[in-house]
C-alpha cells in the first residue's frame, strides 16, 4: 500500500516551453501532497505544500508563478513549470501524506527534467 | 537553521555487522520522527517512524531509537546487507506545521 507515482519519469525541453508532472497517490487518499526539488548531492528541498481543492503554500524564495501547483483531486497533484530555463533543470520529487495520518510522507519516484 | 542534523555525512560497514545511523534536532516541538533509505534518481523510500512518546520501535532488521532529553535519534540496521547501502535521511515533523524538515542525509556502503 502507500504507492505515489509520478509522470513523467524523465523530460527534456527547450527554454521557453512548460512542463507540467503529474503526482498520483494510487491506493489512498491525500489531502496534502508536497512537491520538493533535489539539487546534486543535497538534501530534498521542499518548494511548496499543496491542499486538495485549495491554494498551495509555497516556501520562501519559490515563485509561485513559476511553479504552478494544482490539486485538483484527493489522489492528483499537478506541478507545471512554466516558461523553464535551464536553471530548472533538476530532480523534482512529490509525496503524499495519508489523510488523517501521523505524518508519513510516501514518495514518488522522481521526475528528471533538463532544459535545454 | 539546520534544524535536522546528519553529522555524518558517510558511514562504511562490513555485511553482516550493525549499522547505526545518527540524527539530532534542536526544535522540542517536533513529536514524529521518521527515517527514509534514497538512492540516486529515485525518491525516498519510507523505513520506519517513531512518535514521541515511545523511545524505541523495530521493524525487522531495522530499529529507531529516540532519546528526546539529548534530541538524538538512531537507525540500527542489523544485520547489515549490501543492498542496504544507499542514502539515509531522517526526518521531523510537528508542532505547527506538517512539512517533514529533512536531515541532510548520510550515505551507507555495507561492504561484502
Amino acid at each position: 500500500g502507500a504507492v505515489v507515482s509520478q509522470h513523467p519519469s524523465r523530460v527534456i525541453c527547450k527554454s521557453g516551453t512548460s512542463v507540467k508532472i503529474e503526482c498520483r497517490s494510487l491506493d489512498f487518499q491525500a489531502t496534502t501532497m508536497f512537491w520538493y526539488r533535489q539539487f546534486p548531492k543535497k538534501s530534498l528541498m521542499l518548494m511548496a505544500t499543496s491542499n486538495e481543492g485549495s491554494k498551495a503554500t509555497y516556501e520562501q524564495g519559490v515563485e509561485k508563478d513559476k511553479f504552478l501547483i494544482n490539486h485538483a483531486s484527493l489522489t492528483l497533484s499537478t506541478l507545471t513549470v512554466t516558461s523553464a530555463h535551464p536553471e530548472d533543470s533538476s530532480f523534482y520529487i512529490c509525496s503524499a501524506r495519508l489523510a488523517g495520518g501521523p505524518g508519513t510522507q510516501y514518495f514518488g519516484p522522481g521526475t528528471r527534467l533538463l532544459v535545454l | 537553521d539546520q534544524q535536522v542534523k546528519q553529522n555524518s555525512p558517510s558511514l562504511s560497514v562490513q555485511e553482516g555487522r550493525i549499522s547505526i545511523l545518527n540524527c539530532d534536532y534542536t526544535n522540542s516541538m517536533f513529536d514524529y520522527f521518521l527515517w527514509y533509505k534514497k538512492y540516486p534518481a529515485e525518491g525516498p523510500t519510507f523505513l520506519i517512524s517513531i512518535s514521541s512518546i515511545k523511545d524505541k520501535n523495530e521493524d525487522g532488521r531495522f530499529t529507531v531509537f529516540l532519546n528526546k532529553s539529548a534530541k538524538h535519534l538512531s537507525l540500527h540496521i542489523v544485520p547489515s546487507q549490501p543492498g542496504d547501502s544507499a542514502v539515509y535521511f531522517c526526518a521531523a515533523t510537528g508542532g505547527a506545521t506538517n512539512k517533514l524538515i529533512f536531515g541532510t542525509g548520510t550515505l551507507l556502503a555495507v561492504q561484502p
